[in-house]
């Protein structure tokens, strides 16, 4: 059964940090990886997703990789900003199936 | 890009109603529409796929006849939350993938329901 987990589970930092976010899941036998972006009691937003046979993706300010055969994929913000602060989120779609299964999140929070 | 229009974006209901959430893609066709689930501090978990004209597939645990979906049109899927209770006190997202095919879901703006 795959399971997605991220950590750190929460995270304050000062505006203009480079940050690191990490996903890691249990099966290697993924379609893809998405990473969204959930502000509170809205929806989400799909920043990047990377095909399983891709390494990474790019994105103004943000940068994530994926190493399969480890199962992990990590989400750089570079130069954060007050803005940013919002639920990060993982999932992964798992090979023939539709379905993403998300990681628990990672919470941040960037102060000015 | 694709919008998915969610309502309501919240409800506060007396135990033992049902409650009907809406899912609406705006500028596509949704063949297939995805109904999550999402408890406070929690991630979201999938509780059932479903695709236009078609009945709904329910992932484990989740019991079809308590959340109906139906998948009618290309452009709306309903949830009805039925004789609610406080424990399905909770904030449901839909999400819809674009084209048979597509690779990229788009999420509603999700409905927090609170059950009295």
């Amino acid at each position: 059964k795959q399971e997605v987990t991220q950590i750190p589970a929460a995270l304050s930092v000062p505006e203009g940090e480079n940050l690191v976010l990490n996903c890691s899941f249990t099966d290697s036998a993924i379609y893809n990886l998405q990473w969204f972006r959930q502000d509170p009691g809205k929806g989400l937003t799909s920043l990047l997703l990377i095909q399983s046979s891709q390494r990474e993706q790019t994105s103004g300010r943000l940068n994530a990789s994926l190493d399969k055969s480890s199962g992990r994929s990590t989400l750089y913000i570079a130069a954060s900003q007050p803005g940013d602060s919002a639920t990060y989120l993982c999932a992964v779609r798992p090979r023939n199936t539709d379905k993403l299964i998300f990681g628990t999140g990672t919470r941040l929070q960037v102060f000015p | 890009g694709a919008v998915v229009s969610q309502h309501p974006s919240w409800v506060i209901c007396k135990s033992g109603t049902s409650v009907k959430i809406e899912c609406r893609s705006l500028d596509f066709q949704a063949t297939t529409m995805f109904w999550y689930r999402q408890f406070p501090k929690q991630s979201l978990m999938l509780m059932a796929t479903s695709n236009e004209g078609s009945k709904a597939t329910y992932e484990q645990g989740v019991e079809k006849d308590k959340f109906l979906i139906n998948h009618a049109s290309l452009t709306l899927s309903t949830l009805t939350v039925t004789s609610a209770h406080p424990e399905d006190s909770s904030f449901y997202i839909c999400s819809a993938r674009v084209g048979s095919s597509g690779e990229k879901l788009f999420f509603g703006s999700g409905t927090q329901l609170s059950v009295l």
